[in-house]
This record gives C-alpha cells, sequence and structure tokens, in this order.
C-alpha cells in the first residue's frame, strides 16, 4: 500500500497569514497516462470532507484562488495565501494512483 | 445539483450484521463508480471499498475483505455497503463518495459494541 505522511500534524495560523501543509508519498504518484493522482482535502468541523485540491495542481469548482497545490512525484505542498477563519479543520492528502486509496494522517488547522 | 444521502446506520452487537445504503440524485449514477470511506472517531479518514458504474470490478480494504460487500442498485441510484460480522474496530461515521471522491455525503453512524 502506498504510505502518506503530512508534516506538520497541527498549524495554529494568524488570520491573514500564509499557510504550508507538506505531503509525502512513498512511492511516485504519477500514472503512466501522465497524470499525478494526488489529492487535497479539507475537513470543516462536523461536516464531511470536501474537495480542495485535484491531481496536484487543479482546484475544484468553487475553491478560493488562496487555496494552491504543487510538487510531483513523491513531495507535494497545499498553500493557503492568506488564512480566513473559514479555512479552520482538518487537511488530509490523499492518493487514487493504486487500491487501497490512501489518506495522510490529516493535518489540523486553528487560528490563532 | 449532485446529492448523497447515507442511512442505515445505528447501534449493532460485535457479530452482527448491517446494511448501509446511500442515496443519490443530480446526476446518471449508473455511470459513475463510487466508494465508501469511513472515520473513527477522532480518527483520520479510511477508504473501503469501490465499485464500478456496472458493478462489474469492486475492491475493498483488506481489513474489511471477507465481511463487507459493496453492491449498487443502478434502477434505484442507490448504493449500498452489506457488513456482517462486525467488530468493534468497525465503528465509524461511513461515507459514501463519488468514484473520483469529488463529491461525499455527510455520512451515517455505525457503532458496534455489546
Amino acid at each position: 500500500d502506498i504510505v502518506m505522511t503530512q508534516t506538520p500534524l497541527s498549524l495554529s495560523v494568524t488570520p491573514g497569514q500564509p499557510a504550508s501543509i507538506s505531503c509525502k508519498s512513498s512511492q511516485s504518484l504519477l500514472h503512466r497516462d501522465g497524470k499525478t493522482y494526488m489529492y487535497w482535502y479539507l475537513q470543516k468541523p462536523g461536516q464531511s470532507p470536501q474537495l480542495l485540491i485535484y491531481e496536484v495542481s487543479t482546484r475544484f469548482s468553487g475553491v478560493p484562488d488562496r487555496f494552491s497545490g504543487s510538487g510531483s512525484g513523491t513531495d507535494f505542498t497545499l498553500k493557503i495565501s492568506r488564512v480566513e477563519a473559514e479555512d479552520v479543520g482538518v487537511y488530509y492528502c490523499m492518493q487514487s494512483l493504486q487500491l487501497p486509496v490512501t489518506f495522510g494522517p490529516g493535518t489540523k488547522v486553528d487560528i490563532k | 445539483q449532485v446529492q448523497l444521502v447515507e442511512s442505515g446506520g445505528g447501534v449493532v452487537q460485535p457479530g452482527r450484521s448491517l446494511r448501509l445504503s446511500c442515496a443519490t440524485s443530480g446526476f446518471i449514477f449508473s455511470s459513475l463508480g463510487m466508494n465508501w470511506v469511513r472515520q473513527a472517531p477522532g480518527k483520520g479518514l479510511e477508504w473501503v471499498a469501490v465499485i464500478w458504474s456496472d458493478g462489474s470490478k469492486k475492491d475493498y480494504v483488506d481489513s474489511v475483505k471477507g465481511r463487507f460487500t459493496i453492491s449498487r442498485d443502478n434502477s434505484k441510484n442507490t448504493l449500498y455497503l452489506q457488513m456482517n460480522s462486525l467488530r468493534d474496530e468497525d465503528t465509524a461515521v461511513y461515507f459514501c463518495a463519488s468514484m473520483g471522491l469529488d463529491v461525499w455525503g455527510q455520512g451515517t453512524t455505525v457503532t458496534v459494541s455489546s
């Protein structure tokens, strides 16, 4: 199985400041079709997970442009350019290159 | 508007069975594969199972193989998860999600306890 790791596991951010979360996979997530099957989700308190970024860097419909994803191979980053109060929750990276689909442990983000 | 609504959760004793349902609307259900993902209390997300659009292919996380069965009824736009021989560690919120894991339901809670 592909293991996903995230750092940090918790983050406290001042509103308006940037934030960054790293995710590493135990093997490359690049498929022979040229796509990289790496995703980012946010689970707000009491809600189901919502997709933020798919295939490393493409924002899902309705996701604000303060969220951006980057990386390749086994190393990926989610950046929030200016954190807002509504961004609190747990951020998960996920791979769907191969089954079983696996998630990172999550990074809990709160506001200072 | 795409909607996924899970039901069927509850409290069940270890070793017993439960069937979850996921009613869908707003898209052509028969053309899309579907997933189940779970989240134990206070824990992270764990993918459970996937089924292809026509039901021809299914796969499961190792911990539920031989105990859980994913199925679908394309005439009813509904996804199912039959859970047998339930264990304490199956206690979780169970979410259904689209094939691309881009749309999720709100979840249904399963508690396995004697």
